[in-house]
């Protein structure tokens, strides 16, 4: 079955401490991205990456960094400069860009910093 | 970056009824993204439409791209629709940066 995973489903953190969020798709997808949803907020683009080795930010990425080294994996860290790190983050990835692509989403992690 | 507005925000409906939800958007896009988001946070893409209709089994999306404007309709509802509705927009240079997000409408349908 093709799709894009998310490990952990649940993670919690003390403050302070970095943490990496993993996102593989084996949907053979040339663009991901990383968004962050909170409580009554829509999802906001944290960084996006339309190719191996490369990424852009988006909307939110102070506090947050990433990484492409192989085109089915996009792990994000969020770090302890992240001020409030506590939400639920969303993986997800497309044909290609530069043109409309369906965007199909993992089933999300939810972290809880304290 | 676009600002998407949906409304309403909440809605609870009797089974059976026909759904409505509204998406306006206020500048250029590519495309326009309708997502389900169950429970459990997953999301999943319905529909993504540039231009007039697109319909699935009970689902149909609709788009008026001079006024800024989609409608995404339930007929005949059913309780296991209840879940939040999702706008979302893909820029006018093809969505290559990532959606811009309404907030979501929370529907609830009761049997």
């Amino acid at each position: 079955d093709g799709g894009i995973t998310q490990s952990p489903k649940y993670l919690f953190r003390k403050e302070g401490q970095n943490v990496t969020l993993s996102c593989e798709q084996n949907l053979n997808h040339d663009a991901m991205y990383w968004y962050r949803q909170d409580p009554g907020q829509g999802l906001r683009l944290i960084y996006y990456s339309q190719i191996v080795n490369d990424f852009q930010k988006g909307d939110i990425a102070e506090g947050y960094s990433v990484s492409r080294e192989k085109k089915e994996s996009f792990p994000l860290t969020v770090t302890s400069a992240q001020k409030n790190p506590t939400a639920f983050y969303l993986c997800a990835s497309s044909i290609g860009s530069g043109y409309p692509y369906e965007q199909y989403f993992g089933p999300g992690t939810r972290l809880t910093v304290t | 970056k676009n600002e998407v507005e949906q409304s309403p925000q909440n809605l609870t409906a009797q089974e059976g009824e026909f759904i409505t939800i509204n998406c306006s958007y206020s500048v250029g896009i590519s495309a326009l993204h309708w997502l389900q988001q169950h429970p459990g946070g997953g999301i999943v893409s319905l529909f993504m439409l540039s231009s007039g209709k697109k319909k699935h089994g009970r689902l149909i999306a609709t788009i008026n791209i001079q006024e800024k404007h989609s409608s995404l309709h339930i007929t005949a509802s059913h309780p296991r629709d209840s879940a939040v509705y999702i706008c979302a927009v893909s820029s006018s240079g093809g969505g290559a940066d990532g959606l811009t997000f309404g907030k979501g409408t929370h529907l609830i349908i009761q049997p």
